[in-house]
């Protein structure tokens, strides 16, 4: 089974100031990673992925994940937030073993607030 | 433009009473997922398809079918509605089933309450 864990429902920054957004997976087998965003009312957007190769990856609005495969951990940072960083972040997983559904499993998500 | 239409955006449902969620992308994709999104909860999938004429069963398939009898479409039918079906609904669509890596592309959702 896979399963994803989000530890904080709301991280506060100031503008200008990096962020975190932290996320720990759990699979059987080698992880594929994925951050998406949610903004009030909208779908989910992707961000970035993580599936092999470097452990930091780049993504959509400056944003970029680090994986730490010994801390099964997939973090999403950003050098300077902005105000318009404000959303509702997931973190998702699938196993590259599951050759069923291939489906993602989410985290619960964390809300980024970004004070101006 | 090219994506994944829901409809409708939002609902109001009796209990007792079966709706039908429409879900249309319009990029050739192979696969396609419904999840539901509740609060605390994040995304939990329902049912997805792999590709057209076959579907299969997510986490939380209970109370609901699908069908895939071409491409774009995947409705997401409710038989007898039920309280606990309320929740926020997202369609998404991925190419390439057999490469797991690539990302989904999400709908904007349909907002169901049933009371």
């Amino acid at each position: 089974a896979q399963s994803v864990a989000q530890p904080e429902d709301q991280v506060n920054v100031a503008e200008g100031n990096p962020l975190t957004v932290k996320c720990t997976y759990s699979v059987s087998g080698n992880p594929y990673l994925f951050w998406y965003v949610q903004y009030p009312n909208r779908g989910l957007q992707f961000l970035l992925k993580y599936i092999t190769g470097d452990n930091l990856v780049k993504g959509s609005y400056g944003f970029e994940a680090e994986f730490n495969k010994s801390q099964t951990s997939f973090h999403l940072k950003k050098p300077s937030a902005l105000v318009s960083d404000s959303a509702l972040y997931f973190c998702a997983v699938r196993d590259m073993f599951d050759t069923g559904r291939r489906a993602l499993t989410f985290g619960s998500g964390t809300r980024l607030q970004v004070q101006p | 433009i090219a994506g994944i239409t829901q409809a409708p955006t939002s609902q109001i449902l009796a209990a007792g009473r079966r709706m039908t969620l429409r879900c249309t992308q319009d990029m050739r994709h192979n696969a396609m997922y419904w999840y539901r999104q509740d609060l605390g909860l994040g995304l939990r999938l329902i049912h997805y398809s792999n590709t057209a004429g076959t579907t299969g069963k997510g986490e939380v398939p209970d109370g609901y079918s699908v069908s895939r009898a071409n491409t774009d479409d995947f409705p997401l039918t409710l038989a007898s509605a039920v309280p606990s079906q309320t929740s926020v609904y997202f369609c998404a669509s991925s190419p390439f089933p057999l490469a797991g890596y690539n990302e989904q592309f999400f709908g904007p959702g349909t907002r169901l309450t049933v009371l």
